[in-house]
């Protein structure tokens, strides 16, 4: 069963802009990751944001969690051609054995 | 270098054919998944393994076999394959289930004609 679901599905900046992406799901999780994939390759692990946090930097990424509105957003600043790709969600549910992923947004950076 | 090493990276094969995808990690992870990913769908959980000896199925483990008989190594078995489980397949792995990063290989598209 799909718990995250990324808004939006696409999104397409010039090189430069800021990247924003949502994440929202529906039940309460310890934590929640974010996942890059380059086209047709592995996911590659951006950050973990746990439940009882609030914000998070990574270098330019930036992911805020908030548990009464059940959403996460993942912010790229000044963005490359290289963040080109899909990215997503995946939250680990309180008391399961498992990962959950979103369907993704798929990032195009205009050069 | 830290790695979940899948094989194969492609595979074509026919209907009913067994095959073998095989999965390995070099961090002395305790948690193993499979995934599959398909448009539209995104990835759903096949089969994971908690430890040596212990799996459990997934969201969609119909069709699907796996083993842990070593800690490193998570194969996942398609005793009898059919078109519907033509998809990009990926496996992986963490120290702990999910409450720390998940590790994936490099992925396995297998077409079934």
């Amino acid at each position: 069963s799909q718990q995250g679901e990324e808004d939006p599905q696409a999104l397409s900046i010039q090189e430069g802009e800021n990247a924003t992406m949502n994440c929202s799901y529906k039940t309460s999780i310890n934590n929640l990751q974010w996942y890059r994939q380059n086209s047709g390759r592995g996911l590659v692990h951006l950050i973990l944001i746990r439940s009882n946090e609030r914000e998070k930097h990574s270098g330019r990424l930036r992911v805020t969690l908030d548990t009464s509105k059940k959403s996460s957003s993942l912010l790229i600043t000044a963005s490359r051609a290289a963040d080109t790709a899909s990215y997503f969600c995946a939250t680990r549910n309180q008391g399961a054995q498992k990962l959950v992923f979103g369907q993704g947004t798929r990032l195009t950076i205009n050069p | 270098e830290a790695q979940v090493t899948q094989n194969p990276r492609y595979l074509i094969t026919v209907t009913g054919k067994k095959l073998t995808v095989t999965c390995s990690q070099n961090m002395n992870h305790e948690y193993m998944s499979w995934y599959r990913q398909d448009p539209g769908l995104g990835l759903r959980q096949i089969y994971y393994s908690m430890n040596v000896e212990v799996t459990d199925k997934g969201d969609v483990p119909e069709g699907y076999k796996v083993s842990r008989k070593e800690k490193r190594n998570f194969p996942l078995i398609l005793e009898s394959p059919s078109p519907n489980q033509t998809s990009l397949y990926f496996c992986a792995s963490s120290l702990t289930t999910g409450g720390t990063e998940a590790f994936f290989g490099q992925g396995t598209r297998l077409t079934v004609v």
